[in-house]
């Protein structure tokens, strides 16, 4: 069983649609939660970053985080084709190694 | 942010032959990681590259084979060396700045391709 888990889609919806992206993971240890966005050919960038459970809210990007259920949600609002990418969820422990630990990533594609 | 400069941004390799990747941050950074993202799959860490200590490799993954090299707080290298197409994959160099331990940014990364 890995240690996070992400549903690799492909997921396909109409523009001005809100996203849901989910990750769930098995280390109780985890932290720091991440979801970083991968356009095709270019590095990972940040896109919402959050600490324990609990809310976060970033223009038209909202990132959930149950820790009891061990669950994580990236809620994107009003999508658009510029939203087509990679999203993987990214999770890191509070203490020790602090290198961070990667769902598989779902692929979105937005339809204008 | 930090701005993390990595080349080669890809090349085609013979097997048996090995490739150098470096890793430039804007910045001064206390932990660089490197990692390997497989065609459709997410990202492994290879290992984490200190500066002043030697690099610690993830399980699966050997110093003989992907040697480390951390001169200084802002550059990495990475070789992977005697290549065989099974390294095929893209390379990514990561960095967390001195004082924030958890947020990590991405070069753009290396495609790799051994033929």
């Amino acid at each position: 069983q890995k240690e996070v888990e992400q549903d690799p889609g492909p997921l396909s919806v109409p523009e001005g649609a809100i996203v849901s992206l989910n990750c769930t993971y098995s280390n109780s240890a985890f932290q720091y939660f991440m979801w970083y966005r991968q356009y095709s050919r270019k590095g990972p960038e940040l896109l919402m970053y959050t600490y324990s459970s609990g809310n976060k809210e970033d223009g038209r990007f909202t990132a959930q985080v149950d820790k009891s259920s061990k669950y994580i949600s990236l809620f994107i609002r009003d999508s658009q084709p510029s939203d087509s990418a990679t999203y993987l969820c990214a999770m890191s422990v509070a203490a020790g190694r602090r290198a961070l630990t990667f769902g598989s990533g779902t692929r979105l594609q937005v339809q204008p | 942010s930090a701005v993390i400069s990595q080349k080669p941004s890809r090349d085609i390799c013979q097997r048996g032959t090995s490739l150098t990747i470096q890793c430039q941050v804007d910045s001064q950074v206390t932990m660089m990681f490197w990692y390997r993202q497989q065609p459709g799959q997410s990202l492994t860490l290879i290992a984490t590259a200190n500066q002043g200590s030697e690099a610690t490799y993830e399980s699966g993954f050997v110093i003989d084979k992907f040697p480390i090299s951390r001169p200084n707080l802002t550059f990495s290298t990475l070789t992977v060396s005697n290549m065989s197409p099974e390294d095929s994959s893209i390379y990514l160099c990561s960095v967390q700045r001195l004082g924030r331990n958890t947020e990590a940014f991405f070069g753009q990364g290396t495609r790799l391709t051994v033929v």
